[in-house]
């Protein structure tokens, strides 16, 4: 366990539902990042919050909406998905002022949209 | 932007052995950190080694050592004396001033008992 978790671990969803995923970090860090994992691809990343600000949105489709309430929590709203949106959606926190700190990753949702 | 190779889809090693993982970097910045994690299956992603681009000194952890060539954007693992347990996908990462991270395609290690 590295102190991030994710909820749930794994989501069957169909392209026109809602969901959320859920992800919750107790290190006291202050960034926090969502990526996608699909299989020989880089991770991607989708989303960044420093100290609950998005500052970072790498293009992704307008069907992700992530919510950070606050420094501890992070969501990604998901709605009218597309199949090629099933991966492995990892979550992850860091220190925001130590660069030379690495990010804890969660375990992931992984998420097949039918 | 930063991108991160790693030619080695596919790697395996004996146990006890020896085992290189390669990864390549483009990048203009001269201050950036660089770090190896650990994705054992199903299981979390985890740190395996760190490396600040300013330090000349080759980080290492225990079995587990780099090979830093800053002029080359080289950024190679090593682990000595593998283990069943070193058994997973492996990924090289790249971290600029801007709190950005850039990964890897990963390389999965097969461990031989």
């Amino acid at each position: 366990e590295t102190g991030v978790t994710q909820t749930p671990r794994h989501l069957v969803m169909g392209m026109t539902n809602k969901k959320s995923l859920k992800c919750e970090q107790h290190l006291g860090h202050n960034a926090m990042y969502w990526y996608k994992q699909s299989a020989k691809k880089p991770l991607e990343l989708m989303f960044v919050y420093n100290f609950k600000e998005q500052t970072e949105n790498n293009s992704v489709p307008s069907r992700f909406s992530p919510e950070c309430p606050n420094s501890s929590h992070l969501f990604l709203h998901l709605h009218t998905l597309q199949p090629e949106d099933s991966a492995l959606y990892l979550c992850a926190s860091s220190p925001l002022r130590t660069l030379t700190a690495e990010q804890y990753f969660g375990p992931g949702t992984r998420l097949t949209v039918t | 932007a930063q991108t991160v190779t790693q030619s080695q889809p596919e790697m395996s090693v004996q146990e006890a052995e020896t085992v290189t993982l390669s990864c390549t970097y483009d990048t203009s910045e001269s201050d950036y950190y660089l770090f190896w994690y650990k994705q054992p299956p199903s299981r979390q992603m985890i740190l395996v080694i760190r490396q600040e681009a300013y330090k000349q000194q080759n980080a290492t952890e225990n079995r587990f050592s780099v090979n830093f060539q800053k002029a080359a954007k080289s950024f190679s693992l090593k682990i000595s004396d593998s283990q069943l347990g070193d058994a997973a996908m492996y990924f090289c990462a790249y971290r600029n001033t801007g709190n950005q991270f850039y990964f890897g395609t990963g390389t999965s290690l097969t461990v031989i008992p």
